[in-house]
């Protein structure tokens, strides 16, 4: 069964820096689909990036990167410049694309990330 | 385009009592998704339908718990005689079919309704 770990548990990064946020995962299959996911206390899950795992390039979204290492199973998130908004919970999430899969979406257990003024 | 409605937003029920989540997908998507999230947790999976289909339950309790996406009308997450453990947030999420088209295979979520079991 496929399982995302995110080892951390909460993150501070100051007003304008720049702050990476980890996940790894697990799985056997080569085709699947990755993202990153925002959730502000309003609790409205947010998309901010997503990755296809047949895509050697990582995916960029404005300020948000990711580092997708295939080989070894990393998929980490790179926020730039961070805004006070950008303060949430935020999960990666795996689902699989194999055909005979039931693409169920997976999520870690979430890093809280706090931006200081 | 509204996005994916749930309903109602806040619950709060007596132990013994039956809640009723409702949730409709986004105009276009087919397939529905219900996850559960406790306090300061992430979010775990219970159930994956389409319509009239359950696709993959393997995430929701056996007993107590049960989901339905009709023809036509909402999906529904039933959950009878509530506990307090049950006390949670429960999110629906929806797709549109499996295409490897832009957008196609990404989850759009509810707000959420909250759960509070007295």
């Amino acid at each position: 069964a496929q399982t995302v770990t995110q080892s951390q548990p909460e993150m501070s990064v100051q007003e304008a820096e720049t702050v990476t946020l980890s996940c790894t995962y697990d799985t056997s299959e080569s085709d699947y689909y990755l993202f990153w996911y925002k959730q502000p206390p309003s609790r409205q899950m947010i998309l901010v990036i997503r990755q296809e795992a047949y895509k050697q390039q990582n995916a960029t979204e404005n300020r948000f990167s990711v580092n997708f290492q295939k080989a070894a199973k990393s998929f980490s998130l790179k926020i730039s410049d961070s805004q006070l908004g950008d303060a949430a919970m935020y999960f990666c999430a795996y689902r699989s694309e194999v055909t005979s899969g039931t693409y169920k979406y997976i999520f870690g257990t979430g890093t809280r990330l706090k931006v200081l003024a | 385009n509204a996005g994916v409605m749930q309903n109602p937003r806040h619950l709060v029920r007596r132990r013994g009592q039956e809640a009723r989540l409702r949730c409709s997908p986004m105009k276009g998507h087919s397939h529905v998704y219900w996850y559960r999230q406790l306090p300061e947790e992430g979010l775990k999976f219970m159930v994956y339908l389409q319509k009239e289909n359950i696709i993959d339950e393997s995430g929701m309790p056996k007993e107590r718990f049960s989901a339905e996406f009709p023809k036509e009308g909402p999906s529904i997450l039933r959950i009878q005689q509530v506990v307090r453990g049950d006390s949670a947030a429960y999110f629906c999420a929806s797709s549109p079919r499996r295409l490897r088209l832009p957008g196609a295979n990404v989850l759009t979520f509810g707000a959420g309704s909250r759960l509070t079991v007295l």
